[in-house]
């Protein structure tokens, strides 16, 4: 079945330090999605990005989809302690109905 | 709108006992999802549904059940606790169309001592 992995699973940065998170996945992706979950928190929808070679930027974030639609990527300039958290790809199974989710990158920022 | 609202937050039960965690959703959602999410760990995916009356197993089923008797509430049911279901549970919904996000509840989180 498809699977979709992460890396890495964990990531500690400097506070002003940049962070990238890559996700993959084993077969290739009408749509990937991203989510954030805040320690003790639950998952938050962050953006959809659906055309290869995608590129979309929310303020220091800046998500990219690849060329094949298999992978994609997070990247976040300037790590403030608000980017503490998980961040999570999914891509859709099943006509869309249902997702598959990476096992995320847990992100820890020192300030 | 409140969005998904799950109870309890917290519970613990012991080994042997029942209970059922709740799922409502105030946005017309046909799609819901139940999942468990263990320590440092991702999400999987126990039951879905796509509309009222039709539900369906997910990756980990064993020892839940599911109803949908209304499109707006989605319980899940835990008979005979262990402690291997020891963890935070996550309801979701999405709307109709294959690019809708997933909409999720606060979790509520289960000890099984």
């Amino acid at each position: 079945g498809q699977q979709v992995m992460q890396i890495p699973q964990y990531q500690h940065v400097q506070e002003g330090e940049d962070f990238t998170t890559y996700c993959n996945s084993s077969t290739t992706l009408s749509n990937i999605q991203w989510y954030k979950q805040r320690p003790g928190g639950h998952p938050v929808f962050l953006i959809q990005l659906v055309k290869s070679g995608e590129v979309k930027k929310q303020k220091r974030l800046t998500f990219q989809f690849g060329e094949a639609k298999k992978n994609s990527s997070l990247h976040i300039t300037a790590t403030q302690t608000t980017d503490v958290g998980t961040y999570f790809c999914a891509g859709p199974r099943n006509a869309g109905n249902m997702l598959t989710f990476g096992g995320g990158t847990r992100l820890m920022v020192k300030p | 709108n409140a969005g998904v609202t799950q109870t309890p937050k917290f519970r613990i039960l012991k080994i042997g006992q029942s209970m059922t965690l709740q799922c409502t959703q105030d946005m017309n959602h046909n799609y819901m999802y139940w999942y468990r999410q263990d320590p440092g760990m991702g999400l999987k995916l126990i039951y879905y549904s796509v509309g009222a009356g039709i539900t369906d197993k997910g990756e980990v089923p064993n020892g839940y059940n599911v109803s949908r008797s209304t499109t707006e509430d989605f319980p899940l049911r835990l008979e005979l606790a262990a402690p291997s279901q020891t963890s935070v549970y996550f309801c979701a919904s999405k709307g109709q169309g294959v690019n809708q996000p997933q909409h999720f509840g606060d979790g509520t989180r289960l000890s099984i001592l």
